[in-house]
Formats: structure tokens, sequence, C-alpha cells
């Protein structure tokens, strides 16, 4: 049972370029969530899904875009980085009848 | 709307010395709270969760906090702290699937 996992876990963007942050879980959770953490700072929800299928929007949507066509991925894409998204990205989980969210070890993303 | 304040941004505290970190909330219902310790470089671990039930929640790493609804807080004690310690600390509260965050306090141990 490895939780959830994250990959990277360190990466290095041009402005402009475009990549794709992996997140999977094998704990059968229906919820999965996208934060980032700027220094210093909390956390803001990128995007969250509540299921295979379904997504929406956190605090801090612009300049993503979520999929999740299973239960176990919910990957997150960057399309035209710029430096405002250097930070360090947490991908976490929950099971319907928890309330603990369970995180990944983070993808640490800079854009110059 | 649903809120988490940590008021303090960074706390210094001698080894051996007790440690209250402070959190107040703001949610309409009965709220799920949490306290999370991230690590310097690490992701987040749950230190401890209130549902319902006793006030006093005891977590890992000889954690606990209390839950006082007249003062909508739930403060995080440890009797002792080690250097081990020394981390970011934040307090979360459920609001419909979703964790709202408090900023963090940034815990200093003093040896």
């Amino acid at each position: 049972n490895a939780g959830v996992t994250q990959t990277p876990k360190f990466r290095i963007l041009k402005i402009g370029q475009s990549m794709t942050l992996q997140c999977t879980q094998d704990m059968n959770h229906n919820y999965m969530y996208w934060y980032r953490q700027d220094p210093g700072m909390g956390l803001k929800l990128i995007y969250y899904s509540v299921g295979a299928g379904i997504t929406d929007k956190g605090e801090v949507p612009n300049g993503y875009n979520v999929s999740r066509s299973t239960t176990e991925d919910f990957p997150l894409r960057l399309e035209l980085a710029a430096p405002s998204q250097t930070s360090v990205y947490f991908c976490a989980s929950r099971g319907t009848s928890e309330n603990e969210q369970f995180f990944g070890p983070g993808t640490r993303l800079t854009v110059l | 709307a649903q809120s988490v304040t940590q008021p303090d941004i960074h706390i210094t505290v001698s080894e051996g010395a007790s440690l209250e970190l402070r959190c107040n909330y703001s949610y309409g219902a009965t709220p799920y709270l949490f306290w999370y310790v991230q690590s310097p470089g690490q992701g987040l671990q749950l230190l401890l969760k209130y549902f319902s039930g006793d006030t006093l929640v005891q977590g890992i790493k000889g954690f606990e906090a209390e839950f006082k609804r007249s003062q909508s807080s739930f403060n995080l004690r440890k009797p002792s702290v080690h250097w081990s310690d020394a981390a970011e600390y934040f307090c979360a509260v459920d609001s419909n699937y979703q964790l709202i965050w408090g900023a963090g306090t940034k815990l200093i141990i003093k040896p």
C-alpha cells in the first residue's frame, strides 16, 4: 500500500513550456485534491475531484487543468508555464467515510 | 465564509519547554478540525483530528489539542518539546469535503 504517490519530485521548466504532474493513490479514495504551497505560506486548493469523471475548481485554478479518468489517477496539467507557478505542489486523497486527507510527498516546480 | 486563523507566524521555544500553538476557526456548524505537521522539505503528516465527543484529543508524537466551542479554538499543545519537533504546523477545518487551511506556524526550537 503505497498511499499517494507523485512524480516527478523536482522539475525546472522554461517560461511557456507545459508539463503534467502525476498523482496516483491506491486506497480507492473517491476524493482527490491538488494544492500549491508557496514559500512561507499555507496550502491553496487548485482543483479537486469527487470521483472519476468529476472535477471542480478550487481557489487558484488559473493556468492549470485536471482530468480524472480513473479512481486512482488525478494528473495536473500546466499549460504555458509562468514564473508565478513556481511552487511546491501536493496531491491528496480521502475516502468517503473519512475526513482525513492523505498527502503525497510533493513536487517542487521552478519556472525560469 | 469559513476561515482558519493561526495568529503566530513563528514561535520559538526552548527544548524541554511546553508548547501551545493557537488556532481559531470560523465555521457555522460543528467543525471537523485537524492539525498537520510539515517538516522541512517534507510533505504533510496528520498529527490529530477532532470530529466529536471528548474535546481533548490525543495525537501522535505526544501532541494533544483541545476543542473549545465557546472560543472557536483548537489549540495544539505539547508538554515538553524536542529538537525534532522543529517544523511548520498547520491547522485546518473540513468544509464540505474540502480543507480550509491556516497560514501555518513555524516552530523554532532553541537548544
